[in-house]
Formats: structure tokens, sequence, C-alpha cells
């Protein structure tokens, strides 16, 4: 089964303005990491944000944003302001307790200038 | 932040060669590396864990004869291609776990491998 959905194969975004990423999950697990990264067409994986299943408090860096919803087993990546530099394909991976991450298939954001 | 070195960058071989790919963990200790495989505009599909000092664990589907890897100390893990084919071409990465912190993942810049 799919432990990461990521439903978006792709997004377009005007520059200045915010974009929503979905990822749901499937686990149980009661302690697990969600993670999101950034691949620029560079190949590198940026580590942008993560979230721990105990914390209470949505994560936040920077202009990236996690909406954690446990309950619906979702971590939405909110990307606010958006800027050129921002095109890239980002993942949403889950850790569990044996340290592995899956990943989602991946969203591919263009930002428009 | 936490730096994960991978080389080379990319490489070409001829098929029936072997090809060596290192991942260096430069300033913290890396318990646990993973290795990963991704064909493009898809997903990373986890290939094996290599803990320091232990075999490697290869995730169902992976031919563990065919992609050999050693983490000999805390800070260097290698993934040895085998007798290279084309099949084999892909890019692949390394992440390593900071010891002691579970949510501490760093990636390595991933190496693209082209098998002629």
């Amino acid at each position: 089964a799919q432990k990461i959905t990521q439903t978006q194969p792709g997004m377009f975004v005007q520059e200045k303005e915010a974009v929503t990423l979905d990822c749901t999950y499937d686990t149980s697990d009661q302690s697990y990491g969600l993670f999101w990264y950034k691949q620029p067409s560079s190949g590198e994986m940026i580590f942008l944000i993560y979230q721990g299943s105990y914390d209470e408090q949505n994560a936040t860096e920077g202009r990236y944003s996690l909406n954690f919803q446990k309950a619906r087993k979702s971590a939405n990546l909110v990307i606010s302001a958006s800027q050129l530099g921002d095109s890239a394909m980002y993942f949403c991976a889950m850790r569990e307790n044996d340290y592995k991450l899956s990943f989602g298939a991946g969203t591919t954001v263009t930002v428009r200038a | 932040g936490a730096v994960v070195s991978q080389h080379p960058s990319w490489v070409i071989c001829k098929s029936g060669t072997s090809v060596k790919i290192e991942c260096r963990s430069l300033d913290f200790q890396a318990t646990t590396m993973f290795w990963y495989r991704q064909f493009p505009k898809q997903s990373l599909m986890l290939m094996a864990t290599s803990n320091e000092g232990s075999k490697a664990t290869y995730e169902q589907g992976v031919e563990k004869d065919k992609f050999l890897i050693n983490h000999a100390s805390l800070t260097l893990s290698t993934l040895t291609v085998t007798s290279a084919h084309p099949e084999d071409s892909s890019f692949y990465i390394c992440s390593a776990r900071e010891q002691g912190w579970r949510e501490k993942l760093f990636f390595g810049s991933g190496t693209q491998l082209s098998v002629l």
C-alpha cells in the first residue's frame, strides 16, 4: 500500500502568490516524522521542513509552513510569496520507526512571472 | 548545516564494468546511511540501508550482489554497481542520519550513472 500520496503531479503558481501542495500518509506507527524536500533540476534534495507526529504546533521555516492534520493524516506544504527560484519538484516523505524514508510521487511546481 | 558529500556527481561507463559511488558525512557521524535510486521525473526508491560495521539491509527486489554496499566508518558509505548494464543507468542518491537525531536526515547531491 502506498504510504505517501501526493495527488498533484504538477502545479502552476503566479509569482508572489501562495501555493499549497497536498500530502496524505498512511502509517500504524504512533511515532513518525514527516518531511518535505525540494529537488531542483540539478538533482540535489533540499530539506525544507519537518513535522514530528507528537508536535502539537504546525512547523514553519521561513516561507514554508506545514499544515499538519493528524486525524486526517495529511501534511500539506504551504509556500508563501512564491519566487521564480521555487520552481522545482517537491517531495513529501515519512520516516517511521525504522528510520527509512518513504517518498511520495512528487509535485512539480512552476512559478510564473 | 550538515553536509553530505557524494562523488562522483556523474559517471559514464562501459557495460560490464563496475562503478563505485562514495557518500561521506563531512561534519557529523552518520550511524545509518540510505541509498536511493531515482528514474527521471519519478520518486526516490529506497535500495538499501547501511549501518556502520554491519551488513546492509536491502529492499525487496534489489540485487545485493549487483549493488554492493559498504559502510566501513561512521562517515563513509560506498555503493558499487557491479557489472553495470544499460538498465542500471539512473540517478543514485544517498542520505545520512546524524547519530542520535531522528529528524536529521541529509542528502548527498546525487550521482547520475550512464552505462553505455
